[in-house]
């Protein structure tokens, strides 16, 4: 089982909707989630990040935590055609606290 | 505040050569650092990280190698490259002493090795 797993995609959602990402992990044991964004031919920028169970909002960004069934999803409101890009979840995992990338998922939001 | 330059952008190498690429930070000091590599279709992979000078911890077995001689200052090199060395290479850094999951990238090296 991959240690940190996101549905390829593309996800193409239409602008204005809400586009909802998803990951899921394999380390019961983790602590910290975060998910990047990465533009075409781009370097990735940290976005948001989680701690606890539940929802934390940061503007049109909701990260949305559930330990329980070990998965960490993005939900972006009213997307917009700037957010079309490659979504990269990543998990901290393991005993030597190691950040685990999954494969990341392109989103592409429609005029 | 905090700045990470790579370089060079974009590198077209043939097998066999050797490879050096460079990172500095600024605005910050004793920060942890890393080289990533993102292949096309798979995601990121760490090659290397360090957390002071000198000190260098190697994530896969290759025929890379890192170094770090200034605080501010990381190195990834090749004596040889391989046609499997090909991709997308990241430094980034973190604060030390927080979590590892914090991370600021440099703009990328895209290596085409032919």
């Amino acid at each position: 089982q991959k240690e940190v797993e996101q549905n390829s995609g593309p996800l193409s959602v239409p602008e204005g909707a809400i586009a909802s990402l998803n990951c899921t992990y394999s380390d019961r044991g983790s602590q910290s989630f975060f998910w990047y964004r990465q533009y075409s031919g781009k370097s990735p920028e940290l976005i948001m990040f989680i701690y606890s169970n539940g929802d934390k909002e940061d503007g049109r960004f909701t990260a949305q935590l559930n330990k329980a069934s070990q998965y960490v999803s993005l939900l972006i409101r009213d997307s917009q055609p700037s957010d079309s890009a490659t979504y990269l979840c990543a998990v901290v995992t393991g005993a030597n606290s190691k950040l685990t990338f999954g494969k990341g998922i392109t989103l592409s939001v429609r005029p | 505040s905090q700045t990470i330059h790579q370089w060079p952008a974009t590198l077209v190498q043939p097998v066999g050569s050797p490879l050096s690429l460079e990172c500095t930070v600024e605005g910050t000091s004793n920060p942890n650092l890393y080289w990533y590599r993102q292949a096309a279709g798979r995601g990121l992979q760490l090659l290397f990280y360090s957390v002071g000078i000198g000190q260098i911890s190697s994530e896969v077995p290759q025929n890379l190698s890192a170094s770090r001689p200034q605080d501010r200052q990381f190195i990834l090199s090749s004596k040889k490259l391989l046609l499997s060395d090909s991709g997308f290479y990241l430094c980034a850094w973190s604060v030390s002493g927080q979590g590892v999951g914090e991370l600021f990238f440099g703009e990328g090296s895209r290596l085409t090795v032919l």
